[in-house]
Parts: structure tokens; sequence; C-alpha cells
């Protein structure tokens, strides 16, 4: 079965430096793999995406994650924090099933940025 | 296009009653996704649909949900006799059957069971 672990229900960095949230997890099947982010009263939106390319993702607003097969791990990073990165993160499975797609969502990281 | 939409974005009602939202997704869309996120967690998963049909449909999903695209376009989710443990912001999203499953959600409908 799916699942998704988010290492971390808060990280807390300090302007322009590296921002590292910690995505594993497990599928039967080699899956797609993604990254949303939910700012405060607004929709999910997808910042990059996992479907079996390269296994480095460039996303929007300067974050990446890397897929590792061996460690079943897709974290996502960012160089250089900004005041606006300050937002909750999922990390997110889809697989295939039998019935169609099926995503399962992580709890949730959220993401403190201090000045 | 202006995205995926939901209504009402807000919904109060007392427990026993029935309440039912509506999504509208992105209109090329063939993919419709229902989710339910509580306070402090990730979606969690109800509902999925290509054009009109139900292909999946989470375990944890009561007898008192159901959920319809009779036409392949807009989607309704009907929760009948609520109780409280339903208060959650319900999520709907859509995606193209082009691979890759990118879905784009939208902004949700928020029920409180009073």
């Amino acid at each position: 079965a799916q699942s998704v672990t988010q290492l971390g229900s808060h990280v807390s960095v300090s302007e322009g430096a590296l921002v590292l949230l910690r995505c594993n997890y497990s599928s039967s099947v080699p899956p797609y793999l993604f990254w949303y982010v939910q700012y405060p009263n607004q929709g999910l939106q997808l910042l990059l995406k996992y479907t079996s390319a390269a296994t480095l993702v460039k996303g929007i607003n300067g974050f990446e994650a890397e897929f590792k097969k061996s460690e079943t791990s897709f974290h996502l990073t960012k160089p250089s924090a900004h005041m606006s990165d300050a937002a909750e993160y999922f990390c997110a499975v889809s697989d295939l099933t039998t019935g169609g797609f099926k995503t399962i969502f992580g709890a949730g990281t959220r993401l403190f940025v201090k000045a | 296009d202006t995205g995926v939409s939901q209504n009402p974005r807000h919904k109060i009602t007392k427990r026993g009653q029935n309440v039912t939202f509506r999504c509208d997704p992105i209109s090329e869309h063939n993919r419709l996704y229902w989710y339910r996120q509580t306070l402090g967690q990730g979606p969690e998963f109800l509902t999925y649909f290509q054009n009109e049909a139900q292909l999946e449909k989470s375990r944890l999903l009561s007898d008192r949900f159901s959920a319809e695209r009779p036409k392949g376009s807009f989607s309704t989710l009907e929760i009948q006799r609520t109780e409280q443990g339903d208060s959650a912001m319900y999520l709907c999203a859509s995606s193209v059957d082009t691979g890759g499953d990118e879905q784009y959600f939208g902004p949700g409908t928020r029920l409180t069971v009073t």
C-alpha cells in the first residue's frame, strides 16, 4: 500500500539559509511523486513533480527535489529561503491502481522563515 | 479558464442535516478528485472520477457519503446525516489524462457541523 512520511511537522530556517524538507514514500510500483505548497487561506499549488524522467526535478520559486529510489525519498530543497516561502508543504505519491489513480498525501511540513 | 471552482466556500449545518457541495473542474480535465482535509493534516483521498465513471473510492468513505459526476463535467459530493466529525475542508482537484496526474486544486468548501 502507498504511504508518505514527512519528517518534521515544523521546520524553521533563517532567511537566506538552505531549506530541506524531507519526504519518504512507499509504493509497490514506480510512482509519480509531487510536492505541493499551501499558503494561508489558499488552495494547494503544485511545486514540482517526478514522473520517471530525470531524477532531479526543478520546480517553481527555486525549489527542486531529487528522487532516490534506493532510499525511497523525494526531499525538497531550496538553496536560499525567502520570507515568502513560509507556507505548508505537502509531499504526495500517486499510483495507477486497478481502479485508476489514487493519490496519498503526507501530513505536511510547515515552513517558518525568520528574518 | 479560471481554474477549479467549488461552491459553497463555507457551509454551517446542524448535526443530522444533509449537505451537498459542488465542484467545477478545469474544462478539458477528465479526471476529478475529492479530498477531505482537517487541521494539521494533509488532504485525505475520498474518491476519484475518470469522466463520469467513479473508479476509486476510499474505504474510509462511509455510506453517508456519495459523489456523482453525471456528465463528466461538474461533480457533487453529498453527506447525509452529518456528524460533528464531518467538520473539515473538502477539496476538489482535476487533472488531464496525459500522464503525470498533475492535479489542480480548488479553494475548498469548509464544512462546520454544529
